[in-house]
């Protein structure tokens, strides 16, 4: 399989407890990008790197939350002391990162589901 | 920064019938906009996308319009299919800070095609 993987796909955690979740881009893409997506909504930006560079961070990104992608292929998200407000979706997505243009297709991995009891 | 809203937030069609989809952004440098089919449970898969030196764009039964000027751009589906029924979200992006970009995603249209 080819395409952008998440492990693991379901997650259940008590309040107060720390969580790390898991993304494989396709192996070609230098852009990774993290989202959260809660019921009936879309998927809202949380953080972007560029190779191993984290370069934008949303403001819902907040202290608790942490990425990283040390050796610029996969990449951890981490939630510390989970709050129930954290019960998504985070999915993961992948673009090439070519040079200018920049409007590029994101391939998106089928997304860990967390809840937080 | 940017928004997207969308519209309607649910839509049922007769097989057979065409399906339109609208959304609006409010931020002018916006240039690239995809649009993504979700199935309940599944991961979202870009269906089609247009940039902004574009107006439309067509693939087999699914096309997309795109009107700079008003900031709006649609999703059209013809002769819907029962496989057809979904969550569909569009989103917009722009890159003029030479990163990349990130999308703002519309909160998405569940789309039921009736037999």
């Amino acid at each position: 399989d080819t395409g952008v993987s998440q492990n693991p796909r379901h997650k259940i955690t008590k309040r107060g407890q720390n969580v790390t979740f898991r993304c494989d881009p396709i192996s070609e893409h230098n852009r990774l990008y993290w989202y959260r997506q809660t019921l009936g909504q879309g998927p809202e930006f949380l953080t972007y790197f560029q190779n191993e560079a984290q370069l934008e961070k949303s403001r819902l990104l907040s202290d608790r939350f942490s990425a990283e992608r040390p050796k610029g292929s996969f990449s951890t998200l981490e939630i510390q002391r989970t709050e129930q407000g954290d019960s998504a979706m985070y999915l993961c997505a992948s673009s090439r990162g070519v040079a200018y243009p920049f409007e590029e297709t994101q391939y998106f991995g089928p997304g860990t589901r967390l809840l937080v009891l | 920064g940017e928004n997207v809203e969308q519209h309607p937030s649910t839509l049922s069609v007769q097989e057979g019938d065409s399906a339109v989809i609208k959304c609006t952004y409010s931020d002018s440098a916006s240039n690239y906009f995809p649009w993504y089919k979700q199935e309940l449970g599944k991961r979202p898969q870009l269906i089609i996308d247009i940039r902004s030196n574009v107006g439309e764009k067509k693939d087999q039964r699914i096309a997309v319009t795109l009107n700079k000027t008003a900031k709006h751009f649609s999703l059209h589906i013809t002769e819907t299919q029962p496989e057809d029924s979904a969550v569909y979200f569009c989103a917009a992006s722009s890159s003029r800070d030479n990163y990349g970009q990130n999308f703002v995603f519309g909160p998405g249209t569940r789309l039921s095609v009736l037999p």
